[in-house]
């Protein structure tokens, strides 16, 4: 059954770093997602991402975020310079473009535990 | 905006007991509904969805109805496994974009 992947796992930075999460989404899918979950809140949109471009992207997305589809295939998140607060588990997913609607059926990968010290 | 509450965790039952977790919503617009659950060390994978008022999603013994009138989404399962222990998050979803709600413990004792 096809998944979204994800890596690293975990990774731990020391505040101030820069940070690249990598996901890789289903194939034939076309819209792409970050969310994000601090530990014991909720779990918050942060930035989809279609044709090339952000879509959408929530008041946590600021200038320290950016997202690129490099080559086609990955599909990146990156923190330019991490802070205590950005520890949390990121979550990709993707979805599908059925109809010219989007179905809201969204598929998730594991999730890359960061850790900011 | 949109919003999801759902009922605080976490919830402890034995194995064949009755399940519910409270879920509503607030949303401007005609959502689509969703159950999503998170196995340990998993990532959320779609437990089932209704797209309009009156419908039920059903999956694995799991059931939800979109409740219009309540604005609501209950999860129920009439007799769970103690491979039912999750985390099960209610979400919506209003022209493609996820809001959930805070997530629920389920354990599951044998």
């Amino acid at each position: 059954e096809p998944e979204v992947t994800q890596t690293p796992s975990h990774q731990v930075t020391q505040m101030g770093q820069e940070v690249i999460l990598r996901c890789v989404p289903i194939s034939n899918h076309l819209y792409f997602y970050w969310y994000r979950q601090i530990l014991g809140q909720k779990v918050e949109f942060l930035v989809s991402f279609y044709n090339n471009e952000i879509s959408e992207k929530s008041e946590i997305f600021d200038d320290q975020f950016s997202v690129e589809r490099p080559d086609g295939s990955n599909f990146t998140l990156k923190i330019r310079s991490t802070k205590l607060e950005d520890s949390a588990m990121y979550f990709c997913a993707s979805s599908e473009l059925a109809g010219g609607q989007i179905t809201g059926e969204l598929f998730f990968g594991e999730g890359s535990r960061l850790t900011v010290l | 905006g949109d919003s999801v509450t759902q009922m605080e965790g976490p919830v402890t039952l034995s194995e064949e007991a009755f399940l519910t977790i409270n879920c509503t919503y607030t949303a401007t617009g005609y959502p689509s509904l969703f159950w999503y659950v998170q196995y340990p060390g998993e990532g959320l994978q779609l437990l089932l969805k209704a797209t309009k008022a009156d419908d039920k999603g059903s999956n694995k013994g799991f059931e939800a109805t979109y409740r219009k009138e309540t604005t609501s989404f209950h999860l129920e399962k009439g007799s769970v496994q103690v491979s039912d222990s999750a985390v099960y998050f209610c979400a919506l979803s209003d022209a493609g974009q996820l809001t959930f709600g805070k997530g629920t413990l389920l354990t599951v004792n044998p």
